[in-house]
Parts: C-alpha cells; sequence; structure tokens
C-alpha cells in the first residue's frame, strides 16, 4: 500500500512568493494533519481535518497560512506571501479514525521548504 | 492539558548494546495512548510502537519494546542489540480522549550508535 504522499519534497523559493504544498493521505484514512518542523519550535501541528473538515486551525501562524482539503484524497497548504522564518520540513500525516486511541498516524516524507 | 517530556536530548550507545530512551507524560485524562517514532537522517518519521493506557502487558515490536510505567507516568523506548541503523532521532508522542485525540508530541532523543 503506497504511504502519504507529499510534493515537493524539497522547495526553493524567494520572500514574498506563494508555495503551495501537497499531501494525498493514505486510502481510507479520515484524519489529516499538517505540522511544521524546526530545530527551534520541534514539531508543531499546524492544522488538522477530519473528514475533510477543518477541525483545528489553532496552530496556523497567521493569516498567510491556509490549508484545504477539497476531497479525502487531497490536500494542499499554502504560504502566502512567504517569508525566510517560514523555513522548515512539512510534514502531512493521515490517520484512519479520528476518535480512537489506538489508530496509527503515519507520516508523509516531508517537504523541506527554504524561503530566501 | 498533555504534556511530553523528553529529557535526554542526546544519548550514545554502542553497537549490540541495548539503550533506553526516556520519556515522560502528564495528563488528566485516564484513556490515553503513547507512542514512538524514529526520524532518521533522510527525515521521514517513522512509527516504531504503541502502548495503551489500559493495556496490562508492555508493548513489545521485534527489538523495540515499551517500558511502561503508568504510576510514574514514564513510557521509556527500550531498543535491544543496537545496530548502526538506529542512529537517528526518537520522539515519544501521545493521544488522549481529553485532548480530542490531537497528538502531542516530545522534543526528541538523538541516538548515535557508535560501531
Amino acid at each position: 500500500d503506497a504511504g502519504v504522499i507529499q510534493s515537493p519534497r524539497h522547495e526553493v523559493t524567494e520572500m514574498g512568493q506563494e508555495v503551495t504544498l501537497r499531501c494525498k493521505p493514505i486510502s481510507g484514512h479520515n484524519s489529516l494533519f499538517w505540522y511544521r518542523q524546526t530545530m527551534m519550535r520541534g514539531l508543531e501541528l499546524l492544522i488538522y481535518f477530519n473528514n475533510n473538515v477543518p477541525i483545528d486551525d489553532s496552530g496556523m501562524p497567521e493569516d498567510r497560512f491556509s490549508a484545504k482539503m477539497p476531497n479525502a484524497s487531497f490536500s494542499t497548504l499554502k504560504i502566502q506571501p512567504s517569508e525566510p522564518r517560514d523555513s522548515a520540513v512539512y510534514f502531512c500525516a493521515s490517520r484512519r479514525s479520528r476518535e480512537t486511541l489506538t489508530d496509527t498516524q503515519y507520516f508523509g516524507p516531508g517537504t523541506r521548504l527554504t524561503v530566501l | 492539558a498533555q504534556k511530553i517530556t523528553q529529557t535526554q536530548p542526546g544519548m550514545f550507545v554502542q553497537e549490540k548494546e541495548a539503550v533506553t530512551l526516556d520519556c515522560t507524560y502528564d495528563t488528566s485524562d485516564p484513556s490515553y495512548g503513547l507512542f514512538w517514532y524514529k526520524q532518521p537522517s533522510s527525515g521521514e518519521m517513522i512509527f516504531l510502537i504503541y502502548q495503551g493506557s489500559y493495556d496490562q502487558q508492555n508493548a513489545t515490536e521485534g527489538r523495540y519494546s515499551l517500558n511502561f510505567q503508568k504510576a510514574r507516568k514514564s513510557a521509556n523506548l527500550v531498543i535491544s542489540a543496537s545496530q548502526l541503523g538506529d542512529s537517528a532521532m526518537y520522539f515519544c508522542a501521545m493521544r488522549a480522549a481529553g485532548g480530542s485525540y490531537i497528538p502531542t508530541f516530545g522534543r526528541g532523543t538523538s541516538l548515535i550508535v557508535h560501531p
């Protein structure tokens, strides 16, 4: 079975540009998570969806960040305009069910974003 | 509120020896799950092992075992017979019903296995 798929794997852009990160969750999983990982702040949850609906976006740093999940097999995280402090590794993860303790959360390979 | 604490920023172990990575947690929820993930230098997050708060026995998965001490609120990961490929960051995480099942991650422990 294919795992969580993310694209692109690496993105280098200039400050002020729009960046779109993409994620395809594991088929049959109905919870999807976006994380950001930096050395300073560790792994931060940005937003999570359940059945394509955003449940908690309190981790989204500011209005420059937005996330969508138009269907069960696709999600995007957009940064507009990007800033150098947005440089990080962005992970997407999915899980089968929202309200259980045992379902494992599986991570994608991550997108390494560098904003110059 | 949920909290995960990993007090060891870095650990070193000799190849073929066992190593314990510490994790303590804090939650008021009686029902919770504990997870460990491995992040090698390539960057991906790999699920290793799960322990439920009501599980009677410590979880084991191959060379990985979880030393679960509920009263002390600790969930240490034990890696037996360390291999060079075990060199990575290791993250402890918790999920509880009271936290809306949103996982909380620790800051991680860097493990280096020496030949």
